[in-house]
């Protein structure tokens, strides 16, 4: 089945504790991205990679970090989480010309 | 860069036509799409114009107007489940990324 998985769904940390969101997709696509979603200010772009070893800012990077070492992975870093990181985030994927296949969703909450 | 406005809410009445309006401001246009998202979900796929027209897909259909920078997306029979957030995305290729730009979205309820 074709699907964009990431872990953990649901996080609940404490600042400054460093942690990672997976997200891996099955399809072979080239693109994948990470967005935030806060209330009233819809979907944000956090990073986007068009190909493994190729990332680039979004419009919020600030205290993110991502890597691109395959193709079908793109974890989302947070090095040193504060409250304001507190967000649903969602990754995915797709190809040039086509639509994107969203993951399930990540509710971190960092307190 | 990319500027893209539609409406925060809509109500309609079940049984009832809505249309969602989305326009935008962009340098290099090279797609729209429109996303339903119910609450605490993923976005899923509803469309993609490329050209200008409208395009239909059972009770949805979406209007594309390069030239105005305007695009609709118009649901007809409107069912209870058709209470989402809608989410217009411009794709824009200068710079060399494909990946789409969100707009904030129009919470659309329907009610008996």
């Amino acid at each position: 089945e074709a699907q964009v998985t990431q872990n953990p769904r649901y996080l609940i940390t404490v600042t400054g504790k460093k942690l990672t969101v997976t997200c891996s997709q099955n399809m072979n696509h080239e693109y994948m991205s990470w967005y935030r979603q806060d209330p009233g200010l819809g979907l944000r772009q956090i990073y986007y990679s068009m190909n493994v070893e190729v990332t680039d800012k979004g419009d919020v990077p600030e205290g993110y970090k991502v890597s691109r070492k395959e193709k079908r992975n793109f974890p989302l870093i947070l090095e040193s989480p504060s409250p304001n990181q507190t967000s649903l985030y969602f990754c995915a994927s797709g190809d040039r010309g086509e639509t994107q296949y969203f993951g399930p969703g990540t509710r971190l909450l960092v307190l | 860069g990319q500027n893209i406005d539609q409406p925060t809410e809509m109500t309609a009445t079940e049984g009832a036509i809505v249309q969602i309006n989305c326009t935008y401001q962009t340098s290099g246009f090279n797609g729209l799409f429109w996303y339903q998202q119910h609450a605490g979900e993923a976005p899923t796929f509803l469309s993609y114009n490329v050209l200008d027209g409208l395009e239909e897909k059972g009770r949805f259909s979406s209007f594309l107007s390069r030239s105005k920078g305007y695009s609709y997306l118009l649901l007809k029979e409107l069912q209870m489940k058709d209470s989402a957030s809608y989410l217009c995305a411009l794709k824009d290729g200068t710079g060399g990324s494909y990946i789409p730009t969100f707009g904030r979205g129009t919470s659309l309820i329907v009610h008996p």
